[in-house]
């Protein structure tokens, strides 16, 4: 079964600091993994996702995140944090098994999300 | 391009009553996934349809049922309203087709259901 986990309820910043959101994996294949950030009262917005290639994937709003193999790790980072960031954040990852028994699939599963509080 | 739209944004009912949730999904979007969201259980995956059919199925009870429509329109259908229901409920449509390994699910704004 795939699982990712995100070991931080919430994380308290100030604006103008870097900001990191960690999200570890577990799956048996290729992971596909995607970063989700939502709003009170708002759907979930894709922020970004790592599929294949580079091991650091650019996405919206300039947030980025580092994909790590040997880590199991997909941490989503932003240089320059903004009050306007703070929000809940979800890690997700594609259930590669279920596409494979299905022919397809888009399952996601999704981390218990982090709490982004951004202080001025 | 318009994004994926729910009706209704909210509802209120009582055990023991049925409720219809609908999804618009983007144009040209074929796949069409359910999710819970609860403050106990997070985001729970319900099932996802693609060309009118339930590709994946989450683990909840046969009272969760879903359909598609042939331009992709979906709806879902809870019967026999529970407490433990009351949640966000959120569609999210992707392109879908077998070779898109690298899909990516876009939500709508979700339906808030509350079961009184």
């Amino acid at each position: 079964a795939q699982s990712v986990a995100q070991p931080e309820d919430q994380v308290n910043v100030a604006e103008g600091n870097p900001l990191t959101v960690k999200c570890t994996y577990s799956v048996s294949g290729n992971p596909y993994l995607f970063w989700y950030v939502q709003y009170p009262n708002r759907g979930l917005q894709f922020l970004l996702k790592y599929i294949t290639g580079d091991n650091l994937v650019k996405g919206s709003y300039g947030f980025e995140a580092e994909f790590n193999k040997s880590q199991t790790s997909f941490h989503l980072k932003k240089p320059s944090a903004l009050v306007s960031d703070s929000a809940l954040y979800f890690c997700a990852v594609r259930d590669h098994e279920a596409r494979i028994l299905t022919g397809g699939g888009n399952k996601l599963t999704f981390g218990t999300g982090t709490q982004l509080k951004v202080e001025l | 391009k318009a994004g994926v739209t729910q009706t209704p944004r909210y509802l209120i009912k009582t055990r023991g009553q049925q409720v219809t949730l609908s999804c618009s999904p983007i144009s040209g979007h074929r796949s069409v996934s359910w999710y819970q969201q609860t403050p106990g259980q997070g985001l729970q995956f319900l099932f996802e349809y693609f060309s009118e059919t339930q590709r994946n199925k989450g683990n909840f009870p046969g009272r969760f049922s879903g359909r598609q429509f042939s331009n992709s329109r979906s709806e879902m259908n809870v019967s026999t309203l529970e407490l433990g229901d009351s949640a966000l409920y959120l569609c999210a449509s992707s392109l879908g087709g077998l070779a898109e390994s690298t899909d990516t699910q876009y939500f709508g704004p979700g339906t808030r259901l509350t079961v009184l």
